[in-house]
Formats: structure tokens, sequence, C-alpha cells
């Protein structure tokens, strides 16, 4: 099993829509989490880091479960520019493969 | 703020070839980090360096050197490039070592190409 696991979409959404994605991780030991987001040819850049239960930034929610090990992110009023891929990190560095995300009109 | 720099941002090398990709921070950060980046693979982690004068393998470190040349710079060498090793690299810091779970910034990438 991989250590962190991600569901690679890609997610197809109109605009405003709301959706969300799961990651699951195996390292019981991992305290904190992030979502970085990655567009086409480009470098990942942070989205959102998630220490306690959660974290809320605008639109963007996201959950962490650790009874279960997982973390969501919720994203809600689905914008064009919001089509990218989202990855999932431990604190430990290790990266899911990355949910893409495809908004469109 | 320029971040973190690596070049070159594209290159191709014929099969055994050497060559080094170069890494600079200017946010006085202390770890740092080479990544590749695969199709349906993710982000790999190939070697990291904790502070200024350390240096450790990651997960996928065979083909590869490292050096940590001050708290600024941190080179990837391939000493004999193969096939396998056609990927997107990126350097990556920040400002303590990774298991304090703090944000890495990353550099723009570069695409190689082996062939």
């Amino acid at each position: 099993r991989k250590e962190v696991e991600q569901d690679p979409g890609p997610f197809n959404v109109p605009e405003g829509a709301t959706v969300a994605f799961n990651c699951t991780y195996s390292n019981s030991a991992s305290q904190s989490f992030f979502w970085y987001r990655q567009d086409c040819r480009k470098e990942p850049k942070l989205l959102m880091s998630v220490y306690s239960s959660g974290n809320e930034d605008g639109r963007f929610t996201a959950q962490l479960n650790r009874a279960s090990q997982y973390i969501s992110l919720l994203i809600r009023d689905s914008k064009l520019s919001d089509s990218a891929t989202y990855l999932c990190v431990t604190d430990k560095l290790i990266f899911g493969t990355g949910t893409r995300l495809q908004v469109f009109p | 703020n320029a971040g973190v720099t690596q070049t070159p941002k594209f290159q191709v090398l014929k099969t055994g070839q050497s060559m080094t990709l170069q890494c600079a921070q200017d946010m006085n950060h202390n770890s740092m980090y080479w990544y590749r980046q695969d199709p349906g693979m993710g982000l790999r982690l190939i070697y990291y360096s904790a502070s200024e004068g350390t240096t450790d393998k990651g997960e996928v470190p065979n083909g590869y050197n490292v050096s940590r040349l001050n708290k600024r710079e941190f080179s990837l060498r391939l000493e004999s490039a193969a096939p396998s090793q056609t990927s997107v690299y990126f350097c990556a810091s920040s400002e303590y070592d990774w298991y304090s779970g703090n944000t890495i910034y990353f550099g723009e990438g570069s695409w190689l190409t082996v062939v």
C-alpha cells in the first residue's frame, strides 16, 4: 500500500459546483498535512495546511480524520481557475500522486 | 523575491553523459530537497539536506549525487545519465527540516530528457 493515496481523477465539474477530494495516509505518526496545488507544467504551491481537525480558507475547506487516516479538501463554488492537480502531502514530505480537477463553463 | 531558483530549465542529454542541476534559495532556509516527478508516480524525494553540511538519501537516490555547497545552494549531479532519469526535477526548500512539518517552497522545475 502506498503511504499516501489519492484518487487520480480527473474530476470534471461545472463552474459553481462543490467538489471534494479525499486522501488516505498509512503512517499514523503523521501529525500535520498539506494540500498543494500544481498547475500544468508548473511547480507545486501550498494551498492549505491541516494541523488539527480542519482548516478553512475562503472557498476551500480541509478536514482531517485521524481515526480513519484520511484528509479531505472541499472546494465550494468552483471557478475555472481552480482547474489544476491537487497534491496531498504529509509532514514527512511524502506526496500523493495528485487529483486532477477540471472545471468547465 | 526570487525564492527557489533552479537551472537549467530544459536539458537534453545523451545516455552516459553527466550534468549538474543547480539550485539556490534566497529565503535563508535551512533545509533543501531534490524531487523528481514522473507521470502517475507523483513527487519522489531523491536527496535532502536538513542543514548546511548534511545530506541524506531519499526514496530514489540511485544514480544521483548531491552537494550542499553552502546554506543557499544545493546541487544535484547525474554522473552517467540513463533514459530512466528522464523526468521533471524540482528543487525545494523549507525553513526547518521536514520532520517539523514546515511549508516547502519549490523551484520552477527542470525538464530533463535522456536519449
